[in-house]
């Protein structure tokens, strides 16, 4: 499976401002994804990154808040705007396999943001 | 759109026994099913998948059963060990596959 890496790994700041989280990945990929995981919850959607358009957000989550960015087959961008304490979560990016494995989606080690 | 339930959302067992854990969806053209495990502090990694043209799968100590009729699939672990203990996710795909919703997940904690 494809290595994944983050960065930030974590972070504290401060409500209103905004922090950009990158994701890259060692190959080439189709489906690039990004989630949230609240404290002690399950993984929710927040869009699909689509390399040369824009990412398709699911509901609850809108581009002026969760602005995300895919300009190649191997790197992604999500930037969590005008934070608040509410937004404090893991967030992990991730990607589909392959074709000789569709479907299966490997994480990446994650993005933790505290929002004070 | 796609609905996952999954069931216990806590699960102790001793050293050595089985452990069971089972997920129901909604969407009946769902045709991929994966569990991925959670260690405290690590991302989700996928342990185990099941396409819906079979009817289980095994993997050494681990196996996934899929009764597409009732739609619910089922995590099998067998002769648990300590480093079995995590939290454990199912999910079930929906947009023609590309996306998935994920269940609540479920503590199993292996009791030595």
């Amino acid at each position: 499976s494809a290595v994944i890496s983050q960065k930030p790994s974590r972070d504290i700041c401060q409500r209103g401002t905004s922090l950009t989280i990158q994701c890259q990945v060692d190959s080439q990929v189709t489906m690039m994804f990004w989630y949230r995981q609240q404290p002690g919850q399950s993984l929710t959607l927040i869009a699909t990154a689509n390399q040369g358009s824009e990412a398709t957000y699911e509901s609850g989550f809108v581009i002026d808040k969760f602005p995300i960015s895919r300009p190649n087959l191997t790197f992604s961008t999500l930037t969590v705007s005008n934070m608040s304490p509410e937004d404090s979560s893991i967030y992990l990016c991730s990607v589909e396999g392959g074709i000789a494995s569709s479907y299966e989606q490997y994480f990446g080690p994650g993005t933790r943001l505290t929002v004070t | 759109g796609e609905n996952v339930e999954q069931h216990p959302s806590t699960l102790s067992v001793q050293e050595g026994d089985s452990a069971v854990i089972k997920c129901t969806y909604s969407d009946s053209a769902s045709n991929y099913f994966p569990w991925y495990k959670q260690e405290l502090g690590k991302r989700p990694q996928l342990i185990i998948d099941i396409r819906s043209n079979v009817g289980e799968k095994k993997d050494q100590r681990i196996a996934v059963t899929l009764n597409k009729t009732a739609k619910h699939f089922s995590l099998h672990i067998t002769e648990t060990q300590p480093e079995d203990s995590a939290v454990y996710f199912c999910a079930a795909p929906y947009n023609y596959g590309q996306n998935f919703v994920f269940g609540p997940g479920t503590r199993l904690s292996v009791l030595p």
